[in-house]
């Protein structure tokens, strides 16, 4: 299995601008989640899927953030509009079992606003 | 806030020696633990998960210990090296799902 896929891997835009991150879970895994990653803040949970479904979204930072999963093998997360404040390393993570079981993660979306 | 802690200072050890890192947690008592490691410009790569009723688990030259009195899980790497050195982040389980992380402890192990 080629492991989760994000992309793109490096970001750079500026302020006001709309993001798309974008992420392809593994296969057959029903949990998909989504964490942003700071020197500051350390990796932060922001929402999480089972089956397609939003679960929790209450560590979206705000109405400016949404994610969703139209289908089993993709997830979007959009920021609109950007802000510097936003800039971090976004990963996405998939599991067979929810929060219970080994995530797997993908190599991240590094997001710079300027 | 459930909140779970490590050390944000460096570690730095001689090869050969044992690591040690610490997770500690607080309020909220979790049914389990996790450990991943995290290389520079990668995503978390998961290493062991030990339940609140098991007080150790091994893995190769890994043992992870759950202390629940304690609210607490130490790390150990034994005879470490130099392609140990990484950041390694805690996380335990929050409600039925979610899994909440630690902000890591980076480890350097010198020659």
């Amino acid at each position: 299995d080629a492991g989760v896929i994000q992309s793109p891997r490096h970001e750079v835009t500026e302020m006001g601008q709309e993001v798309t991150l974008r992420c392809k879970p593994i296969s057959g895994h029903n949990s998909l989640f989504w964490y942003r990653q700071t020197m500051m803040r350390g990796l932060e949970l922001l929402i999480y899927f089972n089956n397609n479904v939003p679960i929790d979204d209450s560590g979206m930072p705000e109405d400016r953030f949404s994610a969703k999963m139209p289908n089993a093998s993709f997830s979007t997360l959009k920021i609109q509009p950007s802000e510097p404040r936003d800039s971090a390393v976004y990963f996405c993570a998939s599991s067979r079992q929810g929060g219970t079981g080994e995530l797997f993660f993908g190599e991240g979306s590094r997001l710079t606003v300027l | 806030s459930q909140k779970i802690e490590q050390n944000s200072e460096a570690l730095n050890i001689q090869e050969g020696k044992t690591a040690t890192l610490t997770c500690n947690y607080t309020n909220y008592s979790p049914a389990y633990l996790q450990w991943y490691r995290q290389d520079p410009g990668r995503g978390p790569v998961f290493l062991l998960l030990i339940r609140e009723n098991e007080k150790e688990k091994r893995k190769e030259r890994l043992k992870v210990t759950f202390d629940t009195t304690l609210k607490q899980s130490l790390f150990h790497i034994t005879a470490s090296q130099p392609a140990d050195s990484a950041t390694y982040l805690c996380a335990r389980e929050e409600g039925a799902d979610k899994l909440i992380f630690g902000t890591g402890t980076r480890l350097q192990v010198f020659p």
